[in-house]
């Protein structure tokens, strides 16, 4: 059974950072490429980075790119988010997701339960 | 910037049919853009209901369809029930890594 489990969020003050991790079981990590997707509270979702199997490739969303670092290390089967900067605006539950590309499709197959990042003082 | 959009709400009837849609704010929506449309609940993580334009997710039931109309991506629901009131997100493909998320739509059964 694939099982995504996020992790690391919490109360953080304006300008500081944090470390989200989502640990995943169930599939052979390695292969697939993985994204983070946020939703602040009464919003829908926003599609924040992804990051190819290998870790070579990331991809961000205008609004992140330059605070936001996805990363991943497949010896722990673990991929992370690493964000800088924080401002009120990035308040939200942050979910991982598998991607599946098969062909000419691709999308997200498998979410986890997210982690909520608030970011007050 | 890309924009992709969506209705903000939507109601039907018990038994009824709804078509939800997704567009952009600039261009048409094809397949290459991968259409993908997820139901959420409050508190509970997007549960993916059709991928690939419109290709069911495994347990989906048949009365969701997935459809390109005219130049929108769209999801209909065809004998509506009770429990599909929910928030119905699509998210499109943009190439090169990017995907763009619409601002989902509150559908309402009543």
């Amino acid at each position: 059974e694939v099982q995504l489990v996020e992790s690391g969020g919490g109360l953080v003050q304006p300008g500081g950072s944090l470390r989200l991790s989502c640990a995943a079981s169930g599939f052979t990590f390695s292969n697939y490429a993985m994204t983070w997707v946020r939703q602040a509270p009464g919003k829908g979702l926003e599609w924040v980075s992804a990051l190819s199997d290998s870790g070579a490739n990331t991809y961000y969303a205008d609004s992140v790119r330059g605070r936001y670092t996805i990363s991943r290390d497949n010896s722990k089967h673990t991929l992370y988010l690493q964000i800088n900067g924080l401002r009120a605006e990035d308040t939200a539950v942050y979910y991982c997701a598998k991607i599946l590309h098969s062909g000419n499709y691709r999308y997200f197959d498998y979410w986890g339960r997210g982690t909520l990042v608030t970011v007050s003082s | 910037q890309t924009v992709v959009t969506q209705e903000p709400s939507v109601s039907v009837s018990p038994g009824g049919t709804v078509t939800l849609t997704c567009g952009l704010s600039s261009g048409s929506v094809s397949t290459s853009h991968n259409p993908t449309w997820y139901q959420q609940t409050p508190g509970q993580a997007p549960r993916t209901l059709i991928y690939n334009t419109n290709t069911r997710s495994s347990g989906v039931p048949d009365r969701f369809s997935g459809s390109i109309l005219g130049n929108k991506a769209a999801l209909t629901i065809t004998g509506a029930q009770a429990d599909d009131e929910s928030d119905y997100h699509c998210v499109l493909y943009m190439g090169r890594g990017i995907w763009v998320f619409g601002g989902g739509t509150e559908l309402t059964v009543l």
